[in-house]
């Protein structure tokens, strides 16, 4: 059973446009999101966090959106650019264990 | 300061056989993470270390171990190789500080990974 899921294995927007990666997570015992990025051929590379106790996080073009009602994150950015295409991972963390989830595939089309 | 290197960068088995991956996390992290990526599944946690003992592990078949040595350095050994463990095996090393109510800073820096594909 995934305990963080990514449900939309694929996201195609136009340069410019916000992109919005979403993340769902069941265990109510995660207190800490992250969300990696991940190109062809690297590894993973830390992008963005935001701890429990806030419902927003904003470094520059990338915003992360908590929703602990609905176990709901979600991951902006704007305006999205042709380098941002890549596989973002969205991560749950509790106490020492840290789930990923199966990732999304962005493609920003110059 | 160097980043997490793993080794080899990429690696072909034939079934049955064993394979051995190291990772040399960040100088002064203690803590080192394997997972398997392969398409479809996304990360899958193998297995993590942290000062030479094996403080979590994944859903994994026993096939799957790891070691990690007083220098931080691990190795994960896969034996008996079946087709579906091909994938990309990633490291990631963590420097593991209190913060924030006690809990551990989760930042993880990754390797690159090993691409191991069994024929």
């Amino acid at each position: 059973d995934q305990q963080v899921k990514q449900n939309s294995p694929s996201l195609s927007v136009q340069e410019g446009r916000i992109s919005i990666l979403n993340c769902d997570y069941t265990n109510s015992m995660f207190d800490y999101f992250l969300w990696y990025k991940k190109y062809p051929a690297e590894g993973p590379t830390f992008l963005i966090s935001i701890s429990s106790i806030k419902d927003k996080n904003e470094d520059g073009r990338f915003t992360v959106f908590l929703n602990k009602s609905a176990k709901h994150l979600s991951l902006h950015i704007v305006p999205s650019q042709p380098g941002d295409s890549a596989v973002y991972f969205c991560a749950a963390n509790f106490y020492d264990k840290v789930i990923f989830g199966p990732g999304t595939s962005l493609s920003v089309i110059p | 300061k160097a980043g997490v290197t793993q080794t080899p960068r990429y690696l072909i088995k034939t079934r049955g056989q064993q394979v051995t991956l190291s990772c040399s996390p960040i100088s002064g992290h203690r803590s080192v993470s394997w997972y398997q990526q392969t398409p479809g599944q996304g990360l899958q946690f193998l297995f993590e270390y942290f000062s030479e003992t094996q403080r979590n592990k994944g859903n994994f078949p026993g096939r799957f171990s790891g070691r990690q040595f007083s220098n931080s350095r691990s190795e994960m050994n896969v034996s008996t190789l079946e087709l579906g463990d091909s994938a990309l095996y990633l490291c990631a090393s963590s420097l593991e500080t209190t913060k924030w109510r006690g809990r551990m800073n989760t930042e993880a820096f990754f390797g690159q990974g090993t691409r191991l594909t069994v024929v």
